[in-house]
C-alpha cells in the first residue's frame, strides 16, 4: 500500500527556518517524482515543485523558485521542503504527493504556522 | 505558466442535482486535465485524469470531459459525501497549475 506519512505541524517566529518531510512507503521511491503542495488557510492549491529521488532533478514553479528548497534522502525514502528564513506569508498547509506526471498519493498534511 | 479558470467559484445544488462544473485553460494542453476533489481537513482525492478518464474506486456519477482549452466535470446525481471543494489541474507541461476550486455546498 502506497503510503505518504509528514511530519507534525510546526509554529515558528518569523525569520527563523524550517524543514518539513515527507516519507514514502509502499512503492520504489526512487521511481517516482515527488511534489509539494501549498494550501493557505481558506484558500485553493497551489503547485510549489517536484523532485525526482532517483537523482534527485527538481522543477519548482516561478512563485516558488528562491522561496523554498526542494530535497529528498534516498537512503530513507524521504522528501523535504526547507525554508531559511520563514515570512508570515509561509502561514500554510503543505501536502507531499507522489507525482507520476501529477499528483496521486497524498500526504496528510503538515501544517506551517508562522 | 499556463493559467487554469475554473467556474463557478462556489454553487449551491440538492441532492440528486446534475451538477457541472468548467476549467478553462489559458493555452490548449490537449487533454492534459486531472479533477481533484477535497473535502475540508483532508488531503485532495484524485477523480479523473486525462481528462475524461476515471480514476479507479470513484464512483461512475462523476465524468469528465474536454479537450483543448475547454473541460468539464459532472456530477450526475449529487449525493451527501459529494459536498466539498473540486480543483482541475493542467498536466501538460511545468509549472503545473491548479485551477481555483469550487466550492459545492448543500442548498
Amino acid at each position: 500500500e502506497v503510503q505518504l506519512v509528514q511530519s507534525g505541524a510546526e509554529v515558528k517566529k518569523p525569520g527563523e527556518s524550517l524543514k518539513i518531510s515527507c516519507k514514502a512507503s509502499g512503492y520504489r521511491f526512487t521511481s517516482y517524482w515527488i511534489a509539494w503542495v501549498r494550501q493557505m488557510p481558506g484558500k485553493g492549491l497551489e503547485w510549489m515543485g517536484i523532485i525526482y529521488p532517483g537523482d534527485s532533478d527538481t522543477r519548482y514553479s516561478p512563485s516558488f523558485q528562491g522561496q523554498v528548497t526542494i530535497s529528498a534522502d534516498k537512503s530513507i525514502s524521504t522528501a523535504y521542503l526547507q525554508w531559511s528564513s520563514l515570512k508570515a506569508s509561509d502561514t500554510a498547509m503543505y501536502y507531499c504527493a507522489r507525482h507520476p506526471g501529477l499528483p496521486d498519493y497524498w500526504g496528510q498534511g503538515t501544517l506551517v504556522t508562522v | 505558466d499556463i493559467q487554469m479558470t475554473q467556474s463557478p467559484s462556489s454553487l449551491s445544488a440538492s441532492v440528486g442535482d446534475r451538477v457541472t462544473i468548467t476549467c478553462r485553460a489559458s493555452q490548449g494542453i490537449r487533454n492534459d486535465l486531472a479533477w481533484y476533489q477535497q473535502k475540508p481537513g483532508k488531503a485532495p482525492k484524485r477523480l479523473i485524469y486525462a481528462a475524461s478518464s476515471l480514476q479507479s474506486g470513484v464512483p461512475s456519477r462523476f465524468s469528465g470531459s474536454g479537450s483543448g482549452t475547454e473541460f468539464t466535470l459532472t456530477i450526475s446525481s449529487l449525493q451527501p459525501e459529494d459536498f466539498a471543494t473540486y480543483y482541475c489541474l493542467h498536466h501538460n507541461s511545468y509549472p503545473r497549475t491548479f485551477g481555483g476550486g469550487t466550492k459545492v455546498e448543500i442548498k
